[in-house]
């Protein structure tokens, strides 16, 4: 299986400030890594596909990059409504596996 | 609109088998794949298997192999999710999700049904 690391696990940040994440696999994966948004009670929500592609609904404000092993997910502007937990998954192989999810709090 | 309505939660005894029911509308039924996510208590998300109705066809993880079911019904437009043989450690909410066909990535989900396995 292949293995997602998230860094960090948690996140102090505060509305304005430039959030990153990074998502290191186990072995290459070229870009099939997407980023999902989860707010507490709820479904994730896709925020990027192909390590760099925004779904389509999504501020620009979120951006993501990388290839191979490691990716970022970044958020240039924070705004009150990100604060939510940010999982990785690999859409390269089967079996699927997601990152263990990075809190972004206040 | 796309639409993926998952059934209620559900409180189950140990040794039990579960079936979680996920109604699609909004799009033919058969033309995408559907795959299932779980998540226990203040853990990560969980990839369970998929199935492409469509063309018969079903894959699972190996940590569920053997356990989890996952089968269609078109004239329901439903997919189901049954795992059986269940212990405290199944206590989880379980989402459906619908797969884009240009890629694998989730753009639609259910709203995720909780399972509670508890003597």
């Amino acid at each position: 299986d292949i293995q997602l690391t998230q860094s960090p696990s948690f996140l102090s940040a505060s509305v304005g400030d430039r959030v990153t994440i990074t998502c290191r696999a186990s072995q290459a994966i070229s870009n099939y890594l997407a980023w999902f948004q989860q707010k507490s009670g709820e479904a994730p929500k896709l925020l990027i596909y192909a390590a760099s592609s925004l779904q389509t609904g999504v501020p620009s404000r979120f951006s993501g990059s990388g290839s191979g092993t490691d990716f970022t997910l970044s958020i240039s502007t924070l705004q009150p409504e990100d604060f939510a937990t940010y999982y990785c998954q690999q859409v390269h192989s089967y079996p699927r596996t997601f990152g263990q999810g990075t809190k972004v709090e206040v | 609109q796309v639409q993926l309505v998952q059934s209620g939660a559900e409180v189950k005894k140990p040794g039990a088998s579960v079936r979680v029911s996920c109604k699609a509308s909004g799009f033919p039924f058969t033309d995408y794949p559907f795959h299932w996510v779980r998540q226990a208590p203040g853990q990560s998300l969980e990839w369970m298997g998929w199935i492409n109705v469509g063309i018969a066809t079903t894959k699972y993880s190996p940590r569920f192999q053997g356990r989890v079911t996952i089968t269609g019904d078109t004239s329901a437009s439903t997919a189901y999710m049954e795992l059986s043989s269940l212990t405290s450690e199944d206590t989880a909410v379980y989402f459906c999700a619908r797969q884009r066909r240009t890629d694998g990535n989730l753009e639609h989900w259910g709203q995720g049904t909780l399972v509670t396995v508890s003597s």
